[in-house]
């Protein structure tokens, strides 16, 4: 399984871009990376998912560059709300069989 | 609404004590998770399923048992716990042809 590298935290202020970089130099062929935000005490929760190129959704962009060894979650004008730990995570699809969270990146969204 | 539920959400107990922890799922997926939360340890998988009756190793499965007799659930069993499981319990769901991974709301245990 591939390891993934993210920072240990992040400051940013509300209505700024947060870019939050993921490394993970060993990603397989078939491996698709993924992102979960978790608040304190839930469950966590799926951002987005890419394989190759440039990913957006409604709340996120995921930039893989084309060699795919690191990848960019970007959070478009960030609010108070967005204070959370974010994980990047690698697998292949169908379905994760095992699956290593590492410790996440705590982004703290100050006014 | 599409859901995945544990019971009980908050359980204290005593060692040697055996406890199950149920995780539902109502959409059908056929992967199903069980994950352990510890402060600086992140999250770490204990046992996952691909379907009925197919259950297997994660990461931290010593002390835990798991069945999966029915697609929509995958039961948490400790035979007898001890205090170093004492830790916060995440259950999840996939399809399998999807990554992307559902998860319940959690079950804090602690264990005395």
């Amino acid at each position: 399984l591939a390891k993934t590298t993210q920072p240990i935290s992040m400051d940013s202020y509300e209505g700024q871009e947060v870019n939050i970089t993921c490394s993970h130099n060993n990603i397989a062929t078939n491996d698709y990376i993924t992102w979960y935000q978790q608040f304190p005490s839930q469950g966590p929760r799926f951002i987005i998912q890419g394989y190759k190129t440039k990913v957006t959704n409604e709340v996120a962009s995921l930039f893989i560059p084309a060699d795919r060894k690191s990848s960019t979650l970007s959070l478009p004008r960030v609010s108070l709300s967005d204070t959370a730990v974010y994980y990047c995570l690698v697998g292949d699809s169908p379905g994760y069989s095992t699956l290593t969270f590492g410790k996440g990146t705590m982004l703290l969204v100050s006014p | 609404e599409a859901q995945v539920t544990q019971n009980p959400r908050y359980l204290i107990t005593v060692t040697g004590k055996k406890l199950t922890v149920t995780c539902s799922q109502n959409m059908n997926h056929e992967y199903m998770s069980w994950y352990r939360q510890d402060p600086g340890l992140g999250l770490r998988q204990i046992y996952y399923s691909m379907n009925v009756e197919v259950t297997d190793k994660g990461d931290v499965p010593e002390g835990y048992k798991v069945s999966r007799k029915e697609k929509r659930n995958f039961p948490l069993i400790l035979e007898s716990p001890s205090p170093n499981q004492t830790s916060l319990y995440f259950c999840a769901s996939s399809p399998l042809s999807a990554a992307a991974q559902f998860f319940g709301p959690g079950t804090r245990l602690t264990v005395l």
